[in-house]
């Protein structure tokens, strides 16, 4: 019940086109919802966070999805770029329990220049 | 800020050696965790810490693992004996509390096990 599911593992975009990962999960106790973006070498960091509140959250190109009845949130990147090759990670955590995070397995991200 | 700093940042070691892995968690950072990232499994959170006390080390894979956190500032993980099975990235995060909006993951230490 803990487990976040995410897909795909592994994804290849034309540049310009649009990039979706989705995630599930079954923990009704989670309220927040972050993405993490990680380049190679680099740490994994926080590229967007949605709460159950509302259904869509937009930033720049970057929108989260997100579908309270259905336990199912994506991320979408509109015109996908070579720079945003990264691998990806959903994650959800229940703030109020103050509970540790728990990550998917992540989504490697290749935009094809 | 200088940010989560790790050390060191590459680590090659022989099977049977004992290896020890550094972390400075962000000044006022309350909550402190260890993952390991493969290929095969991803990223795996090993232990965290709550104001220096080890709230959860259930993903800590076996008794070889063992992690310390003797000051607010400071916090190892040490492997011993070593293992190939332990060649991984491991990384070091830090957040005001376990339940905070935002992990700020330090850049990790490449660890080589041969």
């Amino acid at each position: 019940q803990q487990q976040v599911k995410q897909s795909p593992q592994s994804l290849i975009v034309q540049k310009g086109g649009i990039s979706i990962i989705n995630c599930a999960y079954e923990n009704t106790a989670f309220d927040y919802f972050p993405w993490y973006q990680q380049f190679p070498g680099k740490g994994p960091a926080l590229l967007i966070a949605i709460r159950p509140d509302v259904s869509e959250k937009k930033e720049g190109r970057f929108t989260i999805s997100f579908n309270k009845s259905a336990k199912q949130f994506s991320l979408h990147i509109m015109d996908s770029q070579p720079g945003d090759s990264a691998t990806y990670f959903c994650a959800a955590h229940s703030q109020n329990r103050d509970d540790k995070i728990i990550f998917g397995k992540g989504t490697r991200l290749h935009i094809l220049p | 800020d200088a940010g989560v700093i790790q050390s060191p940042r590459h680590e090659v070691t022989e099977m049977g050696q004992e290896v020890t892995l550094r972390c400075k968690p962000i000044s006022g950072h309350n909550s402190l965790f260890w993952y390991r990232q493969t290929m095969m499994r991803g990223l795996e959170l090993l232990i965290y810490f709550n104001n220096n006390v080890p709230i959860d080390d259930s993903g800590m894979p076996e008794d070889r693992f063992s992690a310390k956190m003797p000051n607010a500032s400071f916090s190892t993980l040490k492997i011993q004996p070593s293992e190939p099975r332990d060649s991984a990235v491991y990384f070091c995060a830090s957040s005001f509390s376990a339940g905070s909006d935002t992990q700020y993951f330090g850049p990790g230490t490449r660890l080589t096990v041969l």
